[in-house]
């Protein structure tokens, strides 16, 4: 069954550390993966997105993550996180026929 | 603007009624999606529609209904068969382009006293 595999729920960071969330997926044909962010009170916004080509995709505000295929991993990184930063993120698959498939979340909380 | 519209943005209701969340849309897109948020387990699939008068369950579709007689609406209406009714409810969007992006409302918080 196609699923997504978000390791960490809760991650605590202080401003200007380095961040990498981790996401492994389980699906058998073409993959789209994604990540989206919920800051609080806001709306779910997709951060980044991949589809094909360079496994190194950049998003918005200095989101990167890479697309591992050998490993079925999609992890999202951040050289250096801001205070800012602090929201809920959730990484996804496609599922076919338009669908996502989503993890379970991960609550990032930066301190200043 | 463009984008998606879920209103109201808090709903109390009590155990046994049946009450139906809004989503509109005017990004002229074909399909469109209700999802539930819980803690700790992401977003879920309630029911899809990839056109209109057209809809398909999802992963959790019991005690859920929905209608698609607009493109631009696709109310869900949560049942009192729904065990569990409390929760986040998401509605989405996509322009079906084939690369599966979904574009979000501010979401419904319903709260079944």
């Amino acid at each position: 069954a196609q699923s997504v595999s978000q390791h960490n729920h809760h991650v605590i960071l202080s401003e200007a550390a380095s961040l990498e969330l981790g996401c492994n997926y389980s699906y058998g044909g073409t993959v789209n993966l994604f990540w989206y962010v919920q800051y609080p009170g806001q709306h779910l916004q997709l951060l980044l997105k991949y589809f094909s080509g360079d496994p190194l995709v950049k998003g918005i505000k200095g989101f990167e993550a890479e697309f591992i295929k050998s490993k079925f991993s999609f992890n999202l990184r951040k050289p250096s996180v801001q205070w800012s930063d602090t929201a809920e993120y959730f990484c996804a698959v496609n599922g076919g026929y338009n669908k996502l498939i989503f993890g379970a979340g991960t609550r990032l909380a930066v301190h200043p | 603007d463009g984008g998606i519209t879920q209103s109201p943005k808090y709903l109390f209701r009590k155990e046994g009624q049946n009450v139906t969340l809004s989503c509109e849309q005017n990004l002229n897109h074909d399909a469109m999606y209700w999802y539930r948020q819980d803690p700790g387990q992401g977003l879920r699939l309630i029911y899809y529609s990839q056109i209109v008068n057209d809809f398909q369950k999802g992963d959790i579709a019991e005690g859920y209904s929905v209608s698609r007689e607009k493109k631009e609406s696709f109310p869900l209406t949560v049942t009192s068969a729904q065990k569990n009714p409390t929760a986040f409810y998401l509605c989405a969007s996509n322009g079906g382009s084939g690369y599966n992006e979904q574009f979000f409302g501010p979401g419904t918080r319903l709260t079944v006293l």
